[in-house]
């Protein structure tokens, strides 16, 4: 039993590159999400996903897009990249079922944006 | 709109010493309030949560929470700190509509002295 994963770990951009963070889970959660954490913030939320085909929007969604195929798969994508975008980013899912909505987090990936 | 505040950039305590973590919240309607820990290029990891019931929530770790509804505060505690807490500690307030996303605090470091 994994939890949750995130890769890749770490990634250097150019302004302008896009590419796509991968989070997959393994227990079978409802509901996944998308942070990203900058130092003196708390992490924000960027988009989630409340089921299979579903996602939406959280705080900070520009500049960024998301697909859920599969249940154990969010995607988030950059399609071009901007150094506003360096960060730390964090996917997190949890249950659809009240009493059991605490959120687990992924290690995060870490991207800087040149 | 939710929100938290973590009064405390970072939080000096001796090995052996009660450490408290502050935490407060505005919220409309019942707070779900989680406290998550992060070490050093790692993810959070969920130390423990208020939803309903006792006021005072014992966690993973020897931690445990006073939940304080007319002052609004979901404080951290522990009753001897370890080396080992040291630590970036977040509380989070979770979202009372369907998204059920978290809302974080800035983050407290906590530095355990030998």
């Amino acid at each position: 039993n994994a939890g949750v994963t995130q890769t890749p770990k770490f990634r250097v951009l150019k302004t302008g590159q896009s590419m796509t963070l991968l989070c997959a889970q393994d227990m079978n959660h409802e509901y996944m999400y998308w942070y990203r954490q900058d130092p003196g913030m708390g992490l924000r939320l960027i988009h989630y996903s409340v089921g299979e085909g579903t996602t939406a929007k959280g705080e900070v969604p520009d500049g960024y897009n998301v697909s859920r195929l599969k249940k154990q798969n969010f995607l988030l994508g950059l399609e071009s990249a901007a150094p506003s975008q360096t960060s730390v980013y964090f996917c997190a899912s949890s249950y659809l079922r009240e009493g059991q909505e605490t959120q687990y987090f992924g290690p995060g990936t870490r991207l800087l944006v040149l | 709109a939710q929100s938290v505040a973590q009064p405390e950039d970072q939080v000096n305590v001796a090995e052996g010493n009660p450490l408290t973590v502050k935490c407060t919240y505005s919220v409309s309607g019942n707070p779900y309030l989680f406290w998550y820990v992060q070490y050093p290029n790692r993810g959070l990891q969920f130390l423990l949560k208020y939803i309903t019931g006792d006021n005072l929530v014992k966690g993973s770790y020897g931690f445990e929470a006073e939940f304080n509804k007319s002052q609004t505060s979901f404080h951290l505690k522990k009753p001897s700190a370890l080396v080992s807490d040291s630590a970036l500690y977040f509380c989070a307030v979770r979202d009372g509509t369907g998204r059920r996303a978290l809302t974080f605090g800035s983050g407290t470091r906590l530095q355990v002295q030998p």
